[in-house]
């Protein structure tokens, strides 16, 4: 079984300011790293995924997120955050790529 | 193709009425998932198919709750007995069969139990 904890369940930040959105996970079997994004009144979409290879990954939209074994987290960062970032950010493992196990996810709350 | 459809978007039922959801898949895709979101929490895995065949079931909440693929193609997601407990977001997502693929979802169906 897997389970996945997301530290924070919000995150305020002033707009161009870094953010860290903290991921641990849990699990006997190796597993695919996922984070998706919620904007409001949307779907959930995927963010960005780790899979194998480089442990650091990046989105197109300036995120990014580190696999780290040893500390089994994923966190997920950006430099500089916009207003357009406020969503809901929710972090998922799958052992195998079909059923995710999501954290209880963490709202972005970007100021101006 | 406009994505991962849900319908309805809303539903408010009484305490012990049956409901059933629908979802419509992405067209080529051959899985679907359903998940349940309550209020503060993340999605929680229910069942998910390969074309008409349900591969996994045994993370629905209860036997009032079952799901069917018959065609392969939509999906519905029935309650049986709705109790106030059953008050959620469900969440339905398809992808392409193989190792790993993205999954795409939809808007949901928000549930309310009166």
């Amino acid at each position: 079984a897997q389970s996945v904890t997301q530290l924070d369940s919000q995150v305020p930040v002033f707009e161009e300011a870094p953010v860290e959105l903290r991921c641990n996970y849990s699990s006997s079997v190796s597993v695919y790293l996922f984070w998706y994004v919620q904007y409001p009144n949307q779907g959930l979409q995927l963010l960005l995924k780790y899979l194998s290879g480089s442990t650091l990954v990046e989105s197109i939209n300036g995120f990014e997120a580190e696999f780290n074994k040893s500390q089994t987290s994923f966190h997920l960062r950006k430099p500089s955050v916009h207003i357009s970032d406020t969503a809901e950010y929710f972090c998922a493992v799958s052992p195998a790529g079909n059923m995710l196990t999501f954290g209880g996810g963490t709202r972005l709350m970007v100021k101006p | 193709d406009t994505g991962v459809s849900q319908d309805p978007r809303h539903k408010i039922t009484k305490r012990g009425q049956n409901v059933t959801f629908r979802c419509d898949p992405i067209s080529e895709h051959n899985r679907l998932y359903w998940y349940r979101q309550t209020l503060g929490q993340g999605p929680e895995f229910l069942t998910y198919f390969q074309n008409e065949a349900q591969l996994e079931k045994s993370r629905l909440l209860s036997d009032r709750f079952s799901a069917e693929r018959p065609k392969g193609s939509f999906s519905t997601l029935e309650i049986q007995r709705t109790e106030q407990g059953d008050s959620a977001m469900y969440l339905c997502a398809s992808s392409l069969g193989g190792v790993i693929t993205e999954a795409f979802f939809g808007q949901g169906t928000r549930l309310t139990v009166v």
